[in-house]
């Protein structure tokens, strides 16, 4: 059965800390692996991987896929309180007829405290 | 705003009830997604539509219908609900079903008495 699990569940660190967060996946079918923002409601698209090894910038985040040991990692430095919200890992199950269906994760929760 | 609109923000229905969700994109995609988005699980994918055809349908009860007139709008017809289906439910699209970014609407909280 395809699964993702991100680790840890929740985590609380203070204004100017550095976090990482974990993605790992078991899929049948593996296209791409993709990090959301979740502050509200909508998720927002942080970061698509498809390649082992290549990291993924924008600004203070960064993202990098292992495909040998199937999981990705999530780096976000000098934490900011507007930081706070869930992470959300997906990965791309091609599958049979390309469906385009992303499997998540359960979320971290990050806590940003001033 | 990811241009992905849904409507009702908030729902609260009785079990004999039947509504609506719509779900409407601004950006010309292709592909179209229902999820949902219960405490402490993760999103769950229920449904999948390409160029207004279902592909994919996830062992979602029959009790959630969903309707695609055409590539902008979703709609999800509800009756008859539990409520163990209180959830989050999310809409997303995307420009196409190989493209990987999904662009997710703020969803509706549905209540189910």
């Amino acid at each position: 059965e395809d699964k993702v699990v991100q680790s840890p569940l929740s985590l609380v660190v203070h204004e100017g800390d550095t976090v990482t967060l974990n993605c790992s996946y078991e899929v049948t079918n593996f296209r791409s692996l993709l990090w959301y923002k979740q502050e509200k409601k909508a998720p927002t698209f942080l970061f698509m991987l498809t390649s082992s090894g290549i990291e993924k910038k924008s600004g203070r985040l960064s993202s990098i896929l292992d495909k040998k040991e199937l999981f990705s990692i999530l780096n976000i430095t000098a934490t900011q309180t507007g930081d706070s919200a869930v992470y959300l890992c997906a990965v791309e199950d091609r599958g049979s007829g390309n469906t385009g269906k992303l499997i998540f994760g359960q979320g971290t929760t990050l806590q940003v405290k001033p | 705003e990811t241009g992905v609109t849904q409507t009702p923000r908030h729902l609260v229905m009785g079990m004999t009830n039947k509504k609506s969700l719509k779900c409407e994109q601004h950006l010309g995609h292709n592909a179209m997604y229902w999820y949902k988005q219960s405490a402490k699980k993760p999103l769950e994918l229920m449904f999948v539509y390409n160029f207004k055809e279902q592909t994919e349908n996830n062992s979602v009860p029959s009790r959630f219908s969903p309707e695609c007139p055409n590539s902008s709008h979703l709609f999800l017809h509800l009756h008859t609900l539990q409520p163990e289906d209180s959830a989050l439910y999310l809409c997303a699209s995307s420009q196409h079903l190989l493209a990987n970014e999904q662009f997710f609407g703020p969803g509706t909280r549905l209540t189910v008495l």
